[in-house]
């Protein structure tokens, strides 16, 4: 089964400071993700990665910034955390143009993300 | 802008009944729609999908309706279980590698016992 693993389930920050969510997925998926979902908005594309070191921007990626420097790791970061970035924050990852049908995507259990 | 969206934020049914879940699209360009189910404490998970050139599509217990005329998606659940109480996302792809998924709001399922 795929798997994808974010490290921290819950955090606590607070404003301004920098803030590190981390994404692990075990089945060597081109494609990674980074979304937050708030109630009543669903889940919105904040970056996402087709490859190693590449990096696109997604519906909302002001305020944040991404890394992937293995294809197994997306990060995401929060270079000064504000009230209105706490969220959950879901990563996922999909294969890519071939194999599974497009657009399938796994996705790990969330970060709640508080920032006072 | 073009988003998808559902018709109801919550729906009960009894339990072994029948659930249908609504979901409206307004981007013509999508190709690919997908249903996820999202229980508490977890991230969504796939449940079925279908693509622009059909119109029904069934799983287990699932099945998944397309209607492109009046840009309309449903998910059709049978013998509704107290298992089956989660939010449920309809999604659109617009072109291939899943790289622009959108998601609707969601429409949270409560099965009574």
């Amino acid at each position: 089964d795929v798997k994808v693993t974010q490290s921290s389930r819950y955090l606590v920050k607070r404003t301004g400071e920098k803030v590190f969510l981390e994404c692990v997925q075990d089945m060597d998926h081109e494609n990674m993700f980074w979304y937050r979902q708030d109630p009543g908005l669903g889940l919105r594309l904040i970056y996402f990665s087709y490859d190693v070191k590449m990096k696109e921007k997604g519906d909302i990626p002001e305020g944040y910034s991404v890394s992937r420097e293995k294809k197994e790791r997306f990060s995401l970061i929060l270079e000064s955390a504000s009230t209105n970035q706490t969220s959950m924050y879901l990563c996922a990852s999909s294969l890519g143009l071939a194999g599974a049908p497009p657009g399938e995507l796994f996705f790990g259990e969330g970060s709640r993300l508080t920032v006072l | 802008g073009e988003n998808v969206g559902l018709h109801l934020p919550t729906l009960s049914v009894q339990e072994g009944d029948n659930s249908i879940i609504n979901c409206a699209y307004s981007n013509s360009a999508s190709d690919y729609f997908i249903w996820y189910k999202q229980e508490s404490g977890k991230g969504p998970q796939f449940i079925i999908d279908i693509r622009s050139n059909m119109d029904k599509r069934q799983g287990q217990r699932v099945t998944v309706l397309l209607n492109k005329t009046v840009k309309h998606l449903s998910l059709q659940i049978a013998a509704t279980q107290p298992g089956d109480s989660a939010v449920y996302f309809c999604a659109e792809n617009i072109g291939t590698g899943g790289f622009k998924t959108i998601f609707g709001a969601g429409t949270r399922l409560f099965v009574k016992a």
